[in-house]
């Protein structure tokens, strides 16, 4: 089946540097969201991404949908301690209702 | 406050017993996500519901079970419960089932604890 998968696991970043997580699906996405989780939390949804090669910007956060459609990024400039959380894409196939979140990756952010 | 209501919020039972978990869904999402989140893991897709209707189905064990209701709540019924049951369990609704489902906003989790 459908399988996400995110690198890295963990990330811990200090104040101000920048963060880049990726996001690998075994097949071809019709359309990828985020989602920010921060601890003792629920997902919160960020963006979602459809078009291939897709890039949207939301201030210090950039992503993208890689041109196959089936990997994606997140990147965040000058992180802050507001980012720390886990950070999950979640990719939805072709002709299915199905939502699988990746892996997810932890960040952590020193100030 | 993202709309989505689920109960109970915590929730400590025995092995082998059985839960039922509540949820609503925002007022005019049709669709419904169960999801598990056992500690420090990721999202692992349960089941989908749109408009009462099974949609999508994903590892959800055979002692699990669920159904969506005419006014459109949820409950997840987990049975025969065994320790590693013991998870986050999430409920999700978004406006439209289907593909391109749009934002899913999630409810506060219930907390099941199996000793």
């Amino acid at each position: 089946g459908q399988q996400v998968m995110q690198i890295p696991q963990y990330q811990h970043v200090q104040e101000g540097e920048d963060f880049t997580t990726y996001c690998n699906s075994s097949t071809t996405l019709s359309n990828i969201q985020w989602y920010k989780q921060r601890p003792g939390g629920h997902p919160v949804f960020l963006i979602q991404l459809v078009k291939s090669g897709e890039v949207k910007k939301q201030k210090r956060l950039t992503f993208q949908f890689g041109e196959a459609k089936k990997n994606s990024s997140l990147h965040i400039t000058a992180t802050q301690t507001t980012d720390v959380g886990t950070y999950f894409c979640a990719g939805q196939g072709r002709n299915t209702d199905k939502l699988i979140f990746g892996t997810g990756t932890r960040l952590q952010v020193f100030p | 406050d993202s709309g989505v209501t689920q109960t109970p919020k915590h929730l400590i039972t025995a092995t082998g017993q059985r839960v039922t978990l509540r949820c609503s869904p925002r007022s005019g999402d049709l669709s419904v996500y169960w999801y598990q989140q056992s500690l420090d893991q990721g999202l692992q897709f349960l089941i989908q519901y749109y408009n009462g209707e099974e949609r999508a189905k994903g590892n959800i064990l055979e002692r699990f079970s669920a159904q969506q209701f005419p006014d459109l709540h949820s409950e997840l019924n987990l049975s025969s419960l065994e320790l590693g049951d013991s998870a986050l369990y999430f409920c999700a609704s978004s406006v439209s089932g289907g593909w391109g489902t749009g934002e899913l906003f999630f409810g506060e989790g219930s907390r099941l604890t199996v000793l």
